[in-house]
């Protein structure tokens, strides 16, 4: 039962464009949702967050956008640089606090 | 900035032993995780621990498993007896709030032989 799907498992994008990074859940019950980064043999690093409340949150070259009624979030990065590339992971966390993971999303930003 | 220490890196048991993953959270945090990725897999989660106790667990998180904060700084999952299937990455994770600002270690690779 997958409550945090990432579908698409790679996306290779040229620097400086826009890196989109799409996140569907099924739970209801979600009401914070957070992006993190993963490079290999590292753990995840928190990127950025928002709550349900609300339906857009910035922060630098990164920003999510949450839309509720279609269950939905997505990770716009702005410009996209190399150093971006690592394996994005999905996260949506409920009232007890615990983190449901996607799969991932390995991001290549070309050159 | 403050990390989440773990230890070791990598550890390598054989079928049937114990094992206990070490973890130091943030000083200052109240919430503790313990998550696993399997390779190529997603990361999983085990367990949370707050004020001293598990506050939930996973269906992967059986009789086998147990987790111990033993003084004020250390959190630490055991394994009672190793199967081949637990190989995966272990993550300890930690917050100061249990929403915001998960803060996840560099992970233990366990390899089950």
């Amino acid at each position: 039962d997958q409550q945090v799907k990432q579908n698409s498992p790679s996306l290779s994008v040229q620097e400086g464009r826009i890196s989109i990074l799409n996140c569907d859940y099924t739970n209801s019950m979600f009401d914070y949702f957070l992006w993190y980064k993963k490079y290999p043999a590292e753990g995840p690093t928190f990127l950025i967050s928002i709550s349900s409340i609300k339906d857009k949150n910035e922060d630098g070259r990164f920003t999510v956008f949450l839309n509720k009624s279609a269950k939905h979030l997505s990770l716009h990065i702005v410009p996209s640089q190399p150093g971006d590339s690592a394996v994005y992971f999905c996260a949506a966390s409920d009232s007890n606090y615990k983190l449901t993971f996607g799969k991932g999303t390995l991001l290549t930003v070309n050159p | 900035e403050p990390e989440v220490t773990q230890t070791p890196s990598h550890q390598v048991t054989q079928m049937g032993q114990e094992v206990i993953l070490r973890c130091v959270p943030i000083s200052n945090h109240l919430y503790f995780y313990w998550y696993r990725q399997i390779l190529g897999q997603k990361v999983e989660f085990l367990v949370s621990f707050y004020n001293n106790e598990i506050s939930e667990k996973s269906e992967i998180f059986d009789d086998q498993f147990s987790v111990e904060r033993p003084d004020g700084s250390n959190f630490t999952l055991k394994i009672r007896s190793t199967k081949l299937e637990d190989s995966a990455m272990y993550f300890c994770a930690s917050s100061e709030t249990g929403t915001d600002g998960y803060t996840f270690g560099s992970g233990t690779r366990l390899t089950v032989v």
